[in-house]
């Protein structure tokens, strides 16, 4: 089993959509959560982290579940700017401090006009 | 203020022949991660640094590959012999422990593509 499992998808969704994307992780003992974004041919970067009181950020919202260790982002009103794929991002098991990050394969959204 | 920075952005290179990636980490920063990216396995974590000291290497796949950090500003990531099954992207990442910016967060370089023939 992978330490962090995602539905690969492609989503394709219309503009004015809103797409929800979740993840699961192995390691009950994992602290911190995050979602990162890349875009195609690119580096990913960081879109948010995800609290245990659940956070929004815009039109993004992330969501955390330690009893299930489910992870949810959640997109309202998706532009065609927020096609990439998003990584659901976990910290190692053991890694204490040193932020060692165990990612997801990732799933793709695709926005259509 | 310069990010993360990685050469060759490009690399082909005939299978057996020593291929040598480069990554300069954002000043300050004293964490430095070297992953590989492939659509098979995603996104992997081959070894990482904390003030130039090799913590983890597990995920380095073999013997062939081997990485240095001389100084807080440089670090290279050779495979030697490269084989055809090393072609992927590979990202240098690096953090702070201290500072602003989300705890953990890592910056990621442009990548290396390398293709191995």
């Amino acid at each position: 089993r992978k330490e962090v499992e995602q539905d690969p998808g492609p989503f394709n969704v219309p503009e004015g959509a809103t797409v929800a994307f979740n993840c699961t992780y192995s390691n009950s003992a994992s602290q911190s959560f995050f979602w990162y974004r890349q875009d195609c041919r690119k580096e990913p970067k960081l879109l948010m982290s995800v609290y245990s009181s659940g956070n929004e950020d815009g039109r993004f919202t992330a969501q955390l579940n330690r009893a299930s260790q489910y992870i949810s982002l959640l997109i309202r009103d998706s532009k065609l700017s927020d096609s990439a794929t998003y990584l659901c991002v976990v910290n190692g098991a053991g890694s204490g401090n040193t932020g060692k990050l165990i990612f997801g394969q990732g799933t793709t959204l695709q926005v259509k006009p | 203020d310069a990010g993360v920075i990685q050469s060759p952005r490009h690399e082909v290179t005939e299978m057996g022949q020593e291929v040598t990636l480069r990554c300069k980490p954002i000043s300050g920063h004293d964490y430095l991660f070297w992953y590989r990216q492939t659509m098979m396995r995603g996104l992997e974590l081959l070894i990482y640094f904390n003030n130039n000291v090799p913590i983890d290497d597990s995920g380095m796949p073999e013997d062939r590959f081997s990485a240095k950090m001389p100084n807080a500003s440089f670090s290279t990531l050779k495979i030697q012999p490269s084989e055809p099954r090393d072609s992927a992207v590979y990202f240098c990442a690096s953090r702070s422990t201290i500072g602003q910016g989300e705890k953990y967060e890592q910056y990621f370089g442009p990548g290396t593509r390398l293709t191995v023939t």
